[in-house]
């Protein structure tokens, strides 16, 4: 039982570049997100699913895209990466929607990204 | 649409000792849940405890513990007999019911326990 993994680990773009990052997991949750977290700041959501197939927009979605075609995957890209995107990008999912501690978000490891 | 204030960017603590980090919050949702993550100098995020707002305690697990005040809108994370291997960031969390119930992170806490 991995959990939530994500691939790459790190990884350093030129401006202009694009890349994907995968999203993994095991547990069969319905619910993932894409999280970014830069020095001195919480996370912050890019974009979540609520199931296969679904994906909505979150707090800071300008630049990124994501597709979720099988329920245990969750796909980030980046069509035209700027120095702005540098930043530590963690997936997340959970079982439930309902309040409760069944809603713990699990977490990846992260992805550490740096554009030039 | 909610919001987290952590106004504690470092703290420090004598192992052994207790210590309380800071959270209030600001929602419109009648019911709601708050959560509290621990990610270490390694990075990952490790859920550390839960309190939702109509939980008729406040959540305990462990040495950590909440002290939830609802009219204050706080949600205070104490830490008890601290240990070095407390030392790490700490966020609180809200769940976001707008937003599929992601969460929304304070800044964060850093805490430092000495010897």
């Amino acid at each position: 039982n991995a959990g939530v993994t994500q691939t790459p680990k790190f990884r350093v773009l030129k401006t202009g570049q694009s890349m994907t990052l995968l999203c993994a997991q095991d547990m069969n949750h319905e619910y993932m997100y894409w999280y970014r977290q830069d020095p001195g700041m919480g996370l912050r959501l890019i974009h979540y699913s609520v199931g296969e197939g679904t994906t909505a927009k979150g707090e800071v979605p300008d630049g990124y895209n994501v597709s979720r075609l099988k329920k245990q995957n969750f796909l980030l890209g980046l069509e035209s990466a700027a120095p702005s995107q540098t930043s530590v990008y963690f997936c997340a999912s959970s079982y439930s929607p309902y309040l409760g501690a069944d809603n713990e978000q699990f977490f990846g490891p992260g992805t550490r990204l740096t554009v030039l | 649409a909610q919001k987290i204030t952590q106004t504690q960017p470092g703290m420090f603590v004598q192992e052994k000792e207790a210590v309380t980090l800071d959270c209030t919050y600001d929602t419109s949702d009648p019911s709601y849940g708050l959560f509290w993550y621990k990610q270490p100098s390694s990075g990952e995020m490790i859920f550390l405890i839960y309190q939702g707002s109509y939980d008729q305690q406040n959540a305990t697990e462990g040495r950590y513990s909440l002290n939830f005040q609802k009219a204050r809108k706080s949600a205070n994370l104490v830490i008890s007999a601290s240990q070095l291997g407390d030392s790490a960031m700490y966020f609180c969390a809200i769940l976001n019911s707008n937003s599929g119930y992601a969460l929304n992170f304070g800044k964060g806490t850093s805490l430092l326990v000495t010897p």
